[in-house]
């Protein structure tokens, strides 16, 4: 299964810019890399999605390297309510598995 | 759009009963929809994935005679925790793959449904 890597937490402050690296080793040729934001008992809700180099949105920018064996969420200027669990899903043989997730935690 | 819903959004049953949950694309048709569940703490866990009139295809280790998943349509799909015993207490959540979605992990997501088995 395409399990990926993530830090299992980050600590930021108001007003600072994250980035959340995310490792997949085994990601299929053909497909994205997703990010989801999860806020507890809720279900996850879709950040942005990638193939290769940036995408950027409203919400986010997404960074993949030319090997796309990982790839960087960058949050700017994050707020209180930006406190969630963060994940990346990559699929590899038509599957993606959620990883452990980075717990975002942004202080005042 | 985009948008999925899911009902009920919380169900509490005794032990010994079943429970259905639905799970429904409101704004686009879904080919695939997936159900996920999910303890406290933890990170989701796929259970099954389903394809509108076939079969869903299980995970390892989870029980499809005790998890029935029915795809009738393009926009439903229902799971049916049947004989439901403490151990089935969880935070259920379904996601659904758009028709003609160009990635594999374009998946949008219900609310989720906290199942409590007394």
């Amino acid at each position: 299964l395409a399990k990926t890597t993530q830090p299992i937490s980050m600590d930021s402050y108001e007003g600072q810019e994250v980035n959340i690296t995310c490792s997949h080793n085994n990601i299929a040729t053909n497909d994205y890399i997703t990010w989801y934001q999860q806020f507890p008992s809720q279900g996850p809700r879709f950040i942005i999605q990638g193939y290769k180099t940036k995408v950027t949105n409203e919400v986010a920018s997404l960074f993949i390297p030319a090997d796309r064996k990982s790839s960087t969420l960058s949050l700017p200027r994050v707020s209180l309510s930006d406190t969630a669990v963060y994940y990346c899903l990559a699929p590899n043989a038509g599957k993606s598995t959620f990883g452990d997730g980075t717990t975002l935690t942004v202080k005042p | 759009g985009a948008v999925v819903s899911q009902h009920p959004s919380r169900v509490i049953c005794k032990s010994g009963t079943s429970v259905k949950i639905e799970c429904r694309s409101l704004d686009f048709q879904a080919t695939t929809m997936f159900w996920y569940r999910q303890f406290p703490k933890q990170s989701l866990m796929l259970m099954a994935t389903s394809n509108e009139g076939s079969k869903a295809t299980y995970e390892q280790g989870v029980e499809k005679d005790k998890f029935l998943i029915n795809h009738a349509s393009l926009t439903l799909s229902t799971l049916t925790v049947t004989s439901a015993h403490p151990e089935d207490s969880s935070f259920y959540i379904c996601s659904a793959r758009r028709q003609g979605a160009s990635s594999y992990n374009e998946q949008f997501f219900g609310p989720g449904t906290r199942l409590t088995v007394l």
